[in-house]
């Protein structure tokens, strides 16, 4: 049974570029979150995917975009990278149920390195 | 709105101790789930174990269990036996209707490190 992977593992950016990070979910899950872990902190929601739609957003800015494909992977874009942009960007991926016990499994991330 | 709040930066257990990590939240949601993740340095957050607002009793997964206090808002983490492989950084989260499902809201985490 396939966990959930991320590509790339590392990356390193220069400020005012473009980055583009993927997530293939967990076998049988239809639905992708997208994290940013910050060094020493918890991981704060970016935004969640579902049927290719973005069903919820956290408190980051446009420059932050996604996509999901209809074999439900997804993308994370970041356009106009800063220095605060460089954290551990994590994937997870769970089913459409709207239900408190719904578990997210996590991918192994993408580290983003912005200098 | 939810909040997370992990307050040990660190703990240290000697290996085959049993040791409890605190969290404690806050939510104005009716209904609510509680997690806890471990996440190693190689970065994936891995899921241990879930505790429903409305369980009646404490969750166990093996070597975990989940110290539930739902009037003191607590959710502790009660990990038995430590082994080595236990050093790891521990999150607690939680998710709710006002987080609409699909946000789970994590505290800053612990770190735990076991001795031989």
């Amino acid at each position: 049974d396939a966990g959930v992977t991320q590509s790339p593992t590392h990356l390193i950016k220069t400020r005012g570029q473009q980055v583009t990070l993927r997530c293939s979910p967990k076998s049988g899950h239809d639905t992708v979150s997208w994290y940013q872990q910050a060094l020493g902190q918890g991981p704060q929601f970016i935004f969640q995917y579902y049927e290719e739609e973005e069903r919820q957003r956290g408190n980051f800015p446009d420059r932050f975009s996604g996509h999901q494909f209809p074999n439900y992977s997804s993308e994370l874009n970041v356009n106009a990278l800063l220095l605060g942009d460089s954290a551990l960007y994590l994937c997870a991926s769970s089913l459409a149920r709207d239900s408190n016990q719904e578990t997210q499994y996590f991918g192994p991330g993408t580290r983003l390195l912005v200098l | 709105a939810q909040k997370i709040t992990q307050t040990q930066p660190g703990m240290f257990v000697q290996e085959k101790e049993a040791v409890t990590l605190d969290c404690t939240y806050d939510t104005s949601d009716p209904s609510y789930g509680l997690f806890w993740y471990k996440q190693p340095s190689s970065g994936e957050m891995i899921f241990l174990i879930y505790q429903g607002s409305y369980d009646q009793q404490n969750a166990t997964e093996g070597r975990y269990s989940l110290n539930f206090q739902k009037a003191r808002k607590s959710a502790n983490l009660v990990i038995s036996a430590s082994q080595l492989g236990d050093s790891a950084m521990y999150f607690c989260a939680m998710r709710g209707i006002s987080g609409g499902y699909q946000k789970v809201t994590f505290g800053t985490g612990t770190k735990l490190q076991v001795i031989p």
